[in-house]
Protein backbone atom coordinates (compact mmCIF):
# COMPACT_ATOMS: atom_id res chain seq x y z
CA UNK A 1 0.00 0.00 0.00
CA UNK A 2 0.91 3.65 -0.20
CA UNK A 3 3.52 4.60 2.32
CA UNK A 4 3.56 8.39 3.78
CA UNK A 5 3.55 11.60 1.03
CA UNK A 6 4.85 14.56 1.86
CA UNK A 7 5.24 17.41 -0.75
CA UNK A 8 7.10 19.48 -1.93
CA UNK A 9 9.91 17.34 -1.75
CA UNK A 10 12.65 20.43 -1.72
CA UNK A 11 11.78 24.36 -1.26
CA UNK A 12 14.16 27.18 -1.74
CA UNK A 13 12.66 30.27 -0.16
CA UNK A 14 14.03 33.68 1.25
CA UNK A 15 14.06 34.84 4.83
CA UNK A 16 11.15 36.32 5.75
CA UNK A 17 8.42 34.43 3.97
CA UNK A 18 5.99 31.98 5.11
CA UNK A 19 6.07 28.54 4.02
CA UNK A 20 3.41 25.81 3.76
CA UNK A 21 5.10 22.21 4.06
CA UNK A 22 2.08 18.93 3.17
CA UNK A 23 2.06 15.69 4.80
CA UNK A 24 -0.01 13.01 3.43
CA UNK A 25 -0.62 9.68 6.50
CA UNK A 26 -0.52 6.23 5.80
CA UNK A 27 -4.33 5.87 5.56
CA UNK A 28 -6.21 4.44 8.36
CA UNK A 29 -3.34 5.56 10.72
CA UNK A 30 -4.43 7.53 13.56
CA UNK A 31 -1.69 9.10 14.26
CA UNK A 32 0.62 12.14 13.09
CA UNK A 33 4.09 13.71 13.41
CA UNK A 34 6.53 15.90 12.45
CA UNK A 35 10.34 15.76 13.16
CA UNK A 36 12.95 18.35 11.58
CA UNK A 37 16.43 16.96 10.94
CA UNK A 38 19.45 19.62 10.78
CA UNK A 39 22.22 18.31 8.16
CA UNK A 40 24.22 15.71 9.93
CA UNK A 41 22.14 15.96 13.16
CA UNK A 42 19.95 13.56 15.04
CA UNK A 43 15.64 14.38 14.72
CA UNK A 44 14.37 16.72 16.45
CA UNK A 45 10.15 16.58 17.58
CA UNK A 46 7.86 19.17 16.87
CA UNK A 47 4.35 18.19 16.71
CA UNK A 48 2.08 15.26 17.49
CA UNK A 49 -1.41 14.54 16.19
CA UNK A 50 -3.67 11.81 17.81
CA UNK A 51 -6.92 11.18 16.17
CA UNK A 52 -9.44 14.31 17.28
CA UNK A 53 -7.60 14.95 20.70
CA UNK A 54 -5.53 18.47 21.41
CA UNK A 55 -1.92 17.91 19.50
CA UNK A 56 1.27 17.94 21.61
CA UNK A 57 3.04 20.77 20.64
CA UNK A 58 5.63 20.69 23.06
CA UNK A 59 8.41 20.56 20.93
CA UNK A 60 7.54 23.78 17.98
CA UNK A 61 10.28 25.68 18.92
CA UNK A 62 8.46 29.21 18.73
CA UNK A 63 5.58 30.58 17.71
CA UNK A 64 6.47 31.06 13.86
CA UNK A 65 5.84 27.34 14.13
CA UNK A 66 2.28 25.57 13.42
CA UNK A 67 0.45 23.03 12.52
CA UNK A 68 -2.58 21.71 11.46
CA UNK A 69 -4.67 18.09 11.22
CA UNK A 70 -7.89 17.68 8.98
CA UNK A 71 -9.45 14.98 10.86
CA UNK A 72 -7.40 11.55 10.36
CA UNK A 73 -5.79 12.09 7.42
CA UNK A 74 -3.99 15.49 5.66
CA UNK A 75 -1.15 17.92 7.78
CA UNK A 76 0.26 20.49 7.21
CA UNK A 77 2.75 22.30 8.70
CA UNK A 78 3.30 26.20 8.17
CA UNK A 79 6.57 28.13 9.10
CA UNK A 80 6.10 31.81 9.25
CA UNK A 81 8.89 34.42 8.91
CA UNK A 82 11.53 32.13 7.91
CA UNK A 83 15.34 32.44 9.17
CA UNK A 84 18.06 30.60 7.72
CA UNK A 85 18.07 28.18 11.00
CA UNK A 86 14.56 27.35 9.93
CA UNK A 87 16.85 25.50 6.90
CA UNK A 88 16.24 21.90 7.67
CA UNK A 89 14.98 18.52 6.38
CA UNK A 90 11.51 18.17 7.71
CA UNK A 91 9.72 14.43 8.19
CA UNK A 92 6.57 13.49 8.90
CA UNK A 93 5.60 10.06 10.36
CA UNK A 94 2.32 8.32 10.79
CA UNK A 95 1.53 5.61 13.52
CA UNK A 96 -1.35 3.28 14.28
CA UNK A 97 -1.80 1.31 17.86
CA UNK A 98 -0.87 -1.09 19.55
CA UNK A 99 2.87 -0.58 18.42
CA UNK A 100 2.73 2.98 17.28
CA UNK A 101 5.82 2.41 15.23
CA UNK A 102 6.55 5.73 13.17
CA UNK A 103 6.34 4.78 9.30
CA UNK A 104 8.38 7.97 7.40
CA UNK A 105 7.85 10.09 4.21
CA UNK A 106 10.10 11.17 2.42
CA UNK A 107 11.03 14.50 3.52
CA UNK A 108 10.89 18.12 2.76
CA UNK A 109 13.98 19.89 2.20
CA UNK A 110 13.80 23.38 3.66
CA UNK A 111 16.64 25.72 2.05
CA UNK A 112 15.49 29.50 3.52
CA UNK A 113 18.08 31.73 1.55
CA UNK B 1 13.13 15.89 30.16
CA UNK B 2 13.62 12.27 28.15
CA UNK B 3 17.43 11.83 27.22
CA UNK B 4 18.54 9.34 24.74
CA UNK B 5 22.47 8.66 24.02
CA UNK B 6 24.36 6.28 21.78
CA UNK B 7 27.23 5.22 21.31
CA UNK B 8 29.39 5.11 19.38
CA UNK B 9 28.82 8.16 17.25
CA UNK B 10 31.18 6.89 14.51
CA UNK B 11 32.39 3.28 13.58
CA UNK B 12 34.33 1.98 11.50
CA UNK B 13 34.60 -1.98 10.92
CA UNK B 14 35.83 -4.35 8.54
CA UNK B 15 33.34 -6.85 6.54
CA UNK B 16 32.68 -9.68 8.56
CA UNK B 17 33.40 -8.73 12.04
CA UNK B 18 31.03 -8.24 14.97
CA UNK B 19 30.02 -5.09 16.89
CA UNK B 20 27.19 -3.56 19.25
CA UNK B 21 25.79 -0.32 19.21
CA UNK B 22 24.41 0.93 22.53
CA UNK B 23 21.32 2.98 23.22
CA UNK B 24 21.08 4.39 26.89
CA UNK B 25 17.86 6.33 27.71
CA UNK B 26 17.14 8.50 30.93
CA UNK B 27 13.42 7.74 31.81
CA UNK B 28 10.98 5.21 32.18
CA UNK B 29 9.17 4.45 28.70
CA UNK B 30 7.27 2.10 27.07
CA UNK B 31 8.66 1.44 23.66
CA UNK B 32 11.96 1.83 22.03
CA UNK B 33 12.61 1.94 18.09
CA UNK B 34 15.88 1.31 15.54
CA UNK B 35 15.75 2.93 13.00
CA UNK B 36 18.10 3.00 9.53
CA UNK B 37 19.21 6.23 7.40
CA UNK B 38 21.05 5.99 4.12
CA UNK B 39 22.65 9.26 2.92
CA UNK B 40 19.77 11.60 1.28
CA UNK B 41 17.41 9.32 2.19
CA UNK B 42 14.43 9.04 5.45
CA UNK B 43 14.39 6.25 7.54
CA UNK B 44 13.69 3.05 7.72
CA UNK B 45 12.42 1.04 10.72
CA UNK B 46 13.99 -2.06 11.71
CA UNK B 47 12.82 -2.78 15.37
CA UNK B 48 10.39 -2.30 17.56
CA UNK B 49 10.92 -3.46 21.48
CA UNK B 50 8.28 -3.18 23.26
CA UNK B 51 9.03 -5.17 26.75
CA UNK B 52 11.97 -5.75 29.02
CA UNK B 53 13.76 -8.70 28.05
CA UNK B 54 12.35 -8.45 23.98
CA UNK B 55 14.49 -9.12 21.65
CA UNK B 56 14.27 -9.25 17.62
CA UNK B 57 16.45 -10.13 15.14
CA UNK B 58 16.79 -9.80 11.26
CA UNK B 59 19.05 -10.96 8.87
CA UNK B 60 22.65 -9.51 10.71
CA UNK B 61 21.20 -7.09 12.71
CA UNK B 62 19.47 -8.10 16.58
CA UNK B 63 18.32 -5.75 18.85
CA UNK B 64 17.70 -6.05 22.81
CA UNK B 65 15.71 -3.90 25.22
CA UNK B 66 16.88 -3.83 28.79
CA UNK B 67 13.75 -1.67 30.66
CA UNK B 68 15.57 -1.78 33.87
CA UNK B 69 18.49 -0.86 32.57
CA UNK B 70 17.60 1.88 30.21
CA UNK B 71 19.33 -0.13 28.14
CA UNK B 72 19.24 -1.04 24.02
CA UNK B 73 21.83 -2.53 22.22
CA UNK B 74 21.93 -3.26 18.32
CA UNK B 75 24.41 -6.25 17.66
CA UNK B 76 25.94 -6.39 14.21
CA UNK B 77 26.96 -10.14 13.23
CA UNK B 78 29.51 -10.58 10.47
CA UNK B 79 29.53 -7.15 8.84
CA UNK B 80 28.93 -6.59 5.21
CA UNK B 81 29.05 -3.51 2.69
CA UNK B 82 25.55 -2.86 2.73
CA UNK B 83 24.50 -2.46 6.66
CA UNK B 84 26.82 0.58 5.94
CA UNK B 85 24.68 3.89 6.89
CA UNK B 86 23.35 5.37 10.12
CA UNK B 87 21.46 4.16 13.28
CA UNK B 88 19.24 5.76 14.99
CA UNK B 89 17.21 4.15 18.73
CA UNK B 90 14.75 6.84 19.33
CA UNK B 91 12.30 6.27 22.22
CA UNK B 92 8.97 7.36 23.07
CA UNK B 93 8.39 10.39 25.53
CA UNK B 94 5.17 9.06 26.64
CA UNK B 95 5.17 5.76 29.23
CA UNK B 96 1.71 4.69 30.02
CA UNK B 97 0.14 2.87 27.56
CA UNK B 98 -0.71 5.62 24.85
CA UNK B 99 1.91 7.54 22.74
CA UNK B 100 3.69 10.70 22.03
CA UNK B 101 6.34 11.42 19.80
CA UNK B 102 10.27 10.20 19.74
CA UNK B 103 13.07 11.44 21.16
CA UNK B 104 16.37 10.47 19.09
CA UNK B 105 20.06 9.72 19.48
CA UNK B 106 22.10 11.15 17.88
CA UNK B 107 22.81 8.33 15.26
CA UNK B 108 25.58 5.97 15.00
CA UNK B 109 27.34 6.57 11.79
CA UNK B 110 28.50 3.03 10.70
CA UNK B 111 31.23 2.60 7.68
CA UNK B 112 31.84 -1.05 7.03
CA UNK B 113 34.77 -1.65 4.47
CA UNK B 114 35.87 -4.94 2.63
Amino acid sequence: GAGVSQSPSNKVTEKGKDVELRCDPISGHTALYWYRQRLGQGLEFLIYFQGNSAPDKSGLPSDRFSAERTGESVSTLTIQRTQQEDSAVYLCASSLYPTYEQYFGPGTRLTVT
Amino acid sequence: ELKVEQNPLFLSMQEGKNYTIYCNYSTTSDRLYWYRQDPGKSLESLFVLLSNGAVKQEGRLMASLDTKARLSTLHITAAVHDLSATYFCAVDMYSGGGADGLTFGKGTHLIIQP
